[in-house]
């Protein structure tokens, strides 16, 4: 079982819509989980962290976290074209950091 | 700005030749990782450091080395470069505990020949 499982997609959602991106994870004592999102030919890059159960907001995106079904979700509303890239989730157990393989995302205008 | 800089965004190299890639963070971080990625494998850890002269093997260490001598400095080496190596490569860095995430680099494509 790996570590860290993401639907591969593709996910496509019309401009202004909200973006699902889920992710569940196998480590039970995983710390702190975070969302990088990938444009094609570039390098991860990090947008959002949480560490507690709930949720968390920062701008568009939102991050929820339940660790009792180690799931880790990321919404995006309002879903732009400049969105459409591939979000990767990543966990650190404090020993190891675990990323999923991507989902992709498209934003159709 | 904090950065990640890898030397070279893209490079061709002949099947044989010894490759180095060079990544620099000014971030003073401890942890340093080499990763390659490739289209549906996602991201595999090949080597990395929790400090200077240290090493560690990740997942898939054979066929490249590191070397780091300098904290900020951590560099990857394909000791006789192969067509399977063609990859883009990613250095990253964080600090550790378990709240950090990383810091990636801009990346490297080698590409083999």
């Amino acid at each position: 079982q790996k570590e860290v499982e993401q639907n591969s997609g593709p996910l496509s959602v019309p401009e202004g819509a909200i973006a699902s991106l889920n992710c569940t994870y196998s480590d039970r004592v995983s710390q702190s989980f975070f969302w990088y999102r990938q444009y094609s030919g570039k390098s991860p890059e990090l947008i959002m962290s949480i560490y507690s159960n709930g949720d968390k907001e920062d701008g568009r995106f939102t991050a929820q976290l339940n660790k009792a079904s180690q799931y880790v979700s990321l919404l995006i509303r309002d879903s732009q074209p400049s969105d459409s890239a591939t979000y990767l989730c990543a966990v650190n157990t404090g020993n190891q950091f675990y990323f999923g393989t991507g989902t992709s995302l498209t934003v159709i205008p | 700005d904090v950065k990640v800089t890898q030397s070279s965004r893209y490079l061709v190299k002949r099947t044989g030749e010894k490759v180095f890639l060079e990544c620099v963070q000014d971030m003073d971080h401890e942890n340093m990782f080499w990763y390659r990625q490739d289209p549906g494998l996602g991201l595999r850890l090949i080597y990395f450091s929790y400090d200077v002269k240290m090493k560690e093997k990740g997942d898939i260490p054979e066929g490249y080395s590191v070397s780091r001598e300098k904290k900020e400095r951590f560099s990857l080496i394909l000791e006789s470069a192969s067509t399977n190596q063609t990859s883009m490569y990613l250095c990253a860095s964080n600090t550790p505990g378990r709240y950090y995430g990383y810091t990636f680099g801009s990346g490297t494509r080698l590409t083999v020949v």
